[in-house]
């Protein structure tokens, strides 16, 4: 079964900082996605990013950027320039490419601090 | 984005009685979605996967005559929550996937902005 590792529950950064979250997964697969999810105070869910196994290249969406690294099963979330909108609890999710559903990591709880 | 809408946001119920949650994509087909419960600061925890027209299939430990799910159209799952009790009070989020994706990766699920529910 895949399993997806958030290694530190919470983090903080001082607004316009750079802080990186970490994630680790499981998985015997060779085909799958990986995403980051936000979720604000208001518990929307909100996918910040996302990453084809298939793909060298990491993803990045303004100041939000992964380091994917296949082969150690680590994709790591970088913020630049953090914003106080920023603050919120951040999931890692895996999916394989034959699954339906996501698999999420526990979280990290992110204080943008001013 | 695709928007996926839930309703209620908020319910509160008496113990013993039944309360459904709707999950509704606006803008596209789902042929899958998804029901998931939350704890405080805890992350989500698939309750159970439904797709059109067909049963839902529960996860390990769910109880599916308490949890009632429905997927009776493409765009349009309830969850009921029967007979209720204190500790069915939860944060409730369902998600939706696209049907037939022009590009794979794009089969992301998109989620509704979830149901507190308390009983009392």
């Amino acid at each position: 079964a895949q399993t997806v590792t958030q290694s530190q529950p919470e983090m903080s950064v001082q607004e316009a900082e750079t802080v990186t979250l970490s994630c680790t997964y499981d998985t015997s697969e060779s085909d799958y996605y990986l995403f980051w999810y936000k979720q604000p105070p208001s518990r929307q869910m909100i996918l910040v990013i996302r990453q084809e196994a298939y793909k060298q290249q990491n993803a990045t969406e303004n100041r939000f950027s992964v380091n994917f690294q296949k082969a150690a099963k680590s994709f790591s979330l970088k913020i630049s320039d953090s914003q106080l909108g920023d603050a919120a609890m951040y999931f890692c999710a895996y999916r394989s490419g034959s699954a339906r559903q996501l698999t999420f990591g526990s979280g990290t709880q992110l204080t943008v601090l001013p | 984005g695709a928007v996926v809408s839930q309703h209620p946001s908020w319910v509160i119920c008496k113990s013993g009685t039944s309360v459904k949650i709707e999950c509704r994509s606006l803008d596209f087909q789902a042929t899958t979605m998804f029901w998931y419960r939350q704890f405080p600061k805890q992350s989500l925890m698939l309750m159970a996967t439904s797709n059109e027209g067909s049963k839902a299939t529960y996860e390990q430990g769910v109880e599916k005559d308490k949890f009632l799910i429905n997927h009776a159209s493409l765009t349009l799952s309830t969850l009921t929550v029967t007979s209720a009790h204190p500790e069915d009070s939860s944060f409730y989020i369902c998600s939706a996937r696209e049907r037939g994706p022009r590009v794979r990766w794009l089969a992301e699920a998109f989620f509704g902005q979830g149901t507190r529910l308390t009983v009392v």
